[in-house]
């Protein structure tokens, strides 16, 4: 089966930084995906992983081990849009077929 | 370039009825995939389609509903008799081919009410 964990809800101030990680258990690997969806909205494509190490892009980065079948998504300088559920998806390798995660809200406060 | 579009984004059923949600794919690109999502529960994949093919419809429930993507014209997702549980958003994605590593674009969304 495909198992994916993030932690449900992340409280973050204005201004900080907050990492919000993913741990998967897959029975294919094709690379790892972070979107960002705010409430009523559609996901965002932020970031994908496939090779082992940081991927920086502006104020986020997203890291992956896949030895440790484990990845989180860093965002810095934190403004308030930055408030929304953060999606983790693995690629298991079926035709570009994603696993999602439940999502990790974050709400960033003053 | 325009998203992928998806139409209509909210909708609403009486028990029993037929819901038709409709997804135009981004130019260019000839791989659709829709995927619900409950509430309070992650993205769910249901079916992946080409131009005239259903390549993997293993998250699709057995009874009631069916996908298409004809040649011409937006792919299709149809649930008959929809029940109360089928009230959730339904998101259609597109990517140019089906290659390890190519980003999925979603549309906004169809919002499926039952009452």
């Amino acid at each position: 089966g495909q198992n994916i964990d993030q932690p449900t809800e992340m409280t973050a101030t204005e201004g900080a930084i907050v990492q919000i990680n993913c741990t998967y258990q897959t029975s294919g690997f094709n690379g790892l995906f972070w979107y960002q969806q705010h409430a009523g909205e559609a996901p965002t494509f932020l970031s994908y992983n496939v090779l082992d190490g940081l991927e920086e892009k502006g104020r986020f980065s997203s890291f992956l081990s896949r030895s440790k079948g484990y990845s989180y998504l860093l965002l810095k300088e934190l403004q308030m849009k930055d408030s929304a559920s953060y999606l983790c998806a693995v690629d298991t390798g079926t035709a570009s077929k994603l696993t999602f995660g439940t999502g990790t809200r974050l709400q960033v406060t003053l | 370039n325009a998203g992928v579009m998806q139409n209509p984004r909210h909708l609403v059923r009486r028990r029993g009825q037929e819901a038709r949600l409709r997804c135009s794919p981004m130019k260019g690109h000839s791989h659709v995939y829709w995927y619900r999502q409950l509430p309070e529960e992650g993205l769910k994949f249901m079916v992946y389609l080409q131009k005239e093919n259903i390549i993997d419809e293993s998250g699709m429930p057995k009874e009631r509903f069916s996908a298409e993507f004809p040649k011409e014209g937006p792919s299709i997702l149809r649930i008959q008799q929809v029940v109360r549980g089928d009230s959730a958003a339904y998101f259609c994605a597109s990517s140019p081919t089906d290659s390890s590593g190519n980003t999925i674009y979603f549309g906004e969304g169809s919002w499926l009410t039952v009452v």
